[in-house]
């Protein structure tokens, strides 16, 4: 089966902090594909980064950065220097490279960045 | 270049009735997929298509359909309305084909429909 567990709900933060957004997966492909989306108030879903599998460098883009570990399944969202335009809330997702492609959604994390 | 594009933004229908949500790709892209997301929850996949065809579908009932025209706009359509299909009904684009299971989706605004 394939699972993603984003066990924030909710963070609130004031502005210029730092943040991490926790994202675990499951999955028992070896090839993957990893995701996040933010989804501001207006409702749509912006990209953020894809991941593969096989690639384990993290990356920094920004304010943002992203720790991915095959180790832990785990892959993590850093947002540094924290700005009230953050606020949103956070997916995390996974696409397997077997079945339908569909990708399977974390229930979210909702980040809130206080003035 | 425009973005991911949907119809109706908001919607209100009664129990029992039909609904038709449309969708329009990102120039160039071939694939279309469907979501819904419940007020807070993740977007759940319904059903993908490329090139017209269906690629995937995604647990829900027979009352949900859709389809894939020759300019890749895509329809969802959900007869017999229930008040648990009320929610945020997500379109997203991707290349499609070759591109493979790391084909990026890049999502609309939505339809939220609201179910009386």
């Amino acid at each position: 089966a394939q699972k993603v567990t984003q066990a924030q709900t909710e963070i609130s933060v004031v502005e210029k902090e730092d943040v991490t957004l926790d994202c675990v997966y499951e999955t028992r492909d070896t090839t993957y594909y990893l995701f996040w989306y933010k989804q501001p108030p207006s409702g749509e879903l912006v990209f953020l980064i894809r991941r593969n599998s096989f690639d384990e460098q993290n990356e920094i883009s920004g304010r943002y950065s992203w720790n991915f570990q095959k180790s832990t399944s785990s892959f993590n969202f850093t947002i540094t220097a924290s700005q009230v335009v953050d606020s949103a809330v956070y997916f995390c997702a996974l696409r397997a490279s077997s079945g339908t492609y569909k990708y399977i959604f974390g229930t979210g994390t909702r980040l809130k960045v206080l003035a | 270049d425009a973005g991911v594009t949907q119809s109706p933004t908001h919607l209100i229908k009664t129990r029992g009735q039909h609904v038709t949500l449309r969708c329009s790709p990102i120039s160039g892209h071939k694939s279309v997929s469907w979501y819904q997301q419940v007020l807070g929850q993740g977007p759940q996949f319904i059903f993908q298509y490329y090139e017209k065809e269906e690629r995937g579908r995604g647990n829900f009932p027979d009352r949900f359909s859709a389809r894939q025209f020759p300019n890749y706009s895509s329809e969802l359509n959900v007869n017999a309305l229930l008040l648990g299909d009320s929610a945020l009904y997500l379109c997203a684009s991707s290349l499609g084909g070759l591109a493979g299971p790391g084909d990026t989706q890049y999502f609309g605004p939505g339809t939220r429909l609201t179910v009386l």
